[in-house]
């Protein structure tokens, strides 16, 4: 158990749906990281939270959206899903904003769209 | 943000120590190197970081040349359960590590 926590592990929906994937860090972490792994676009960063407020975004398509809760508990949502978002969704938590020892990441969600 | 190359895959027999090198020809003075392990269908794992010279830990050593241009994880007596894919990130640990691309890594393939 890394301690950052992850739900649902899996999730199967229908192409146009909505869905909500949620990742508490860490305890004591305030940093939070999704990252999406496709078969074939290895780990690609989307977005990162610290401490509520948005840090750094990467590669997140305008369908999906993600916040971070007072709680620091983070969830990220993606709308009018597509058959080539099925991919694993990763949370990571750190203590700050950079890598200080790295970061460590949640066992993740599968999401598959049909 | 450094660019890193690493073999694609590796090959290994029980008992041998594997040796990854990653090339960050354009690192920056304050990066620091980091190196994750990930098993399929799970989040990648933090092995090992380090600036300069060489770090142990209980997993893996890293060394770092003088010029600080590469760098290898070395993985000692590996097991079937060390075969994973092996990720090398270049930053600093006062920027948003989550500008860092995790690239393709390397496979690494351990056999009885």
């Amino acid at each position: 158990d890394s301690g950052v926590t992850q739900t649902p592990k899996h999730l199967i929906t229908a192409t146009g749906q909505r869905v909500t994937l949620r990742c508490s860090p860490r305890s004591g972490d305030l940093s939070v990281y999704w990252y999406q792994q496709s078969l074939d676009q290895g780990l690609q960063f989307l977005i990162q939270y610290y401490n509520g407020e948005e840090r750094a975004k990467g590669n997140i398509l305008e369908r999906f959206s993600a916040q971070q809760f007072p709680d620091l508990h983070s969830e990220l949502n993606l709308s009018s899903l597509e058959l080539g978002d099925s991919a694993l969704y990763f949370c990571a938590s750190s203590v700050g904003t950079g890598g200080d020892y790295g970061y460590t990441f949640g066992s993740g969600t599968r999401l598959t769209v049909v | 943000l450094a660019k890193t190359t690493q073999p694609i895959s590796m090959d290994s027999y029980e008992g041998q120590e594997v040796n990854i090198t990653c090339s960050h020809n354009n690192i920056a003075t304050n990066d620091y190197i980091t190196w994750y392990q990930q098993f399929p269908s799970q989040g990648p794992r933090f092995i090992i970081q380090g600036y300069k010279t060489k770090v142990t830990n209980e997993v893996a050593s890293l060394f770092i040349p003088a010029d600080r241009k590469s760098s290898t994880l070395s993985l000692p007596r590996v097991s079937l359960s060390d075969t994973a894919v092996y990720y090398c990130l270049v930053g600093t640990t006062t920027d948003s590590w989550g500008k860092l691309q995790f690239g393709a890594g390397t496979q690494v393939v351990v056999t009885p």
